[in-house]
Parts: structure tokens; sequence; C-alpha cells
């Protein structure tokens, strides 16, 4: 059964601390993504990857890194650069098409960060 | 600057009648658009979506409509259903270098279907 996974759900961490979030997709997918959601707010992209060994900014990147050693794996760390790290976080993944077509982005579980 | 505008926070609606969830949009590059619904504490769930070379997809009782001159969509649930209430999202990809990878999402619509 095909999915993505993010663990854990709930993390709570002491401010000045870094943290390392969880995403793994089983399902063949070249391309991940990163999100943060606020109370009342959309999704915005904090780092995306193309293909392993490979990964680019999004519009809110600082204060996060990301790493891509593996297909399945796209951890994402938010560091004590971050002002505002309490958020909800949403990993996605998708084909990634090089030709002129879309991409439908499948979303994980979240993981709802609490920075004390 | 909001390229995707949700301007209803919220929408209630009686069960069985239609849901009209709206979205503007103003990169007149983006063509292509999609629906999330979301409950909380889960991540977004695809529901449909819509190439700006079409006007209508339909999808069992889910109907996108895409009016391109006036940078505007709409979700058409018909009949509504208790379990349809949550937050719905719209989102627009640009076609960028021959591929496409970025969701620019509006900040959402609660829907609330009451029985």
């Amino acid at each position: 059964d095909g999915g993505i996974t993010q663990s854990p759900k709930y993390l709570f961490r002491k401010e000045g601390q870094n943290v390392t979030l969880s995403c793994e997709q089983n399902l063949n997918h070249d391309a991940m993504y990163w999100y943060r959601q606020d109370p009342g707010q959309g999704l915005r992209l904090i780092y995306y990857s193309q293909i392993v060994n490979d990964f680019q900014k999004g519009d809110i990147a600082e204060g996060y890194s990301v790493s891509r050693e593996k297909k399945e794996s796209f951890p994402l760390t938010v560091t004590s650069a971050q002002k505002n790290p309490t958020a909800f976080y949403l990993c996605a993944s998708s084909i990634w098409k090089t030709r002129k077509s879309y991409n439908e982005q499948f979303f994980g579980p979240g993981t709802r960060l609490t920075v004390l | 600057d909001q390229q995707v505008k949700q301007n209803s926070p919220s929408l209630s609606v009686q069960e069985g009648r239609i849901s009209i969830l709206n979205c503007d949009y103003t990169n007149s590059m983006f063509d292509y658009f999609l629906w999330y619904k979301k409950y909380p504490a889960e991540g977004p769930t695809f529901l449909i979506s819509i190439s700006s070379i079409k006007d209508k997809n339909e999808d069992g009782r889910f109907t996108v409509f895409l009016n391109k001159s006036a940078k505007h969509l709409s979700l058409h649930i018909v009949p509504s259903q208790p379990g349809d209430s949550a937050v719905y999202f719209c989102a627009a990809s640009a076609n960028s270098g021959g591929s496409n990878y970025k969701l620019t999402f509006g900040k959402g619509t609660l829907l609330t279907v009451n029985p």
C-alpha cells in the first residue's frame, strides 16, 4: 500500500534546538516537497527536490535545511535560526515530468511542531 | 502579493444542496489548477484538477469550472454531504521550462455541511 509517512505526528522542542522531521515515500516518486501551514494560511513551499542529491529553496527556506540522499526520503531540519518554527509541516511527493505536463502532489499526514 | 485568493474563509450549506467554492488568481501564467480537501491535523487530499485548455471538469459530485478571462475558478459539490465538511484549498501551477513543480495555494475555505 503506497503512500507518504511523516513522523512523529506531534513534536515538541525547546527554543534554540534544531529538530529534524522525517518524510518517507514508497510511491517511487522523483520529486519531494516540504510545506509549512500556519493558521488561516495556505501552504507555503520551504524546499523541494527533483532528484536524489539535489534540492532547491522554495519561498520560505530561511532557517531550514534538507537532504536527499535516497529517493524515498527527504528529511527537513528546522534550525534555531528559524524565527517562528511552530507550525504544521507537510511533506509531499510527485512524479517529476520533464515535458510539458502537470504534477499532482500527494501529501503526507503532517507533523505539528511546537517550540516551547 | 497573494496570487491565489480564496476570499471566503468559510461556507455553510445544508446537506443535499449545492456547495460552491470560489477561487481567483492574478498570475496569467498559471495553466493548471487543482483543488485539495483537508481535514484537521491531516495532509491535503487531491480532489480534482483542470487544465487551462478546458473550462469544465467533472468527477462524480465534484465539478470545477474555469473562467480564464475572469481569472476565476469554482468548485461545485452536488449534492453536499456532511462528510464533505473540510477545508478546501485552491492551488495553481505555471509550466516552467517544460516541467511543472510549484503549486501556489490559496488560504482555504472551511466548508461546513449541516445535516
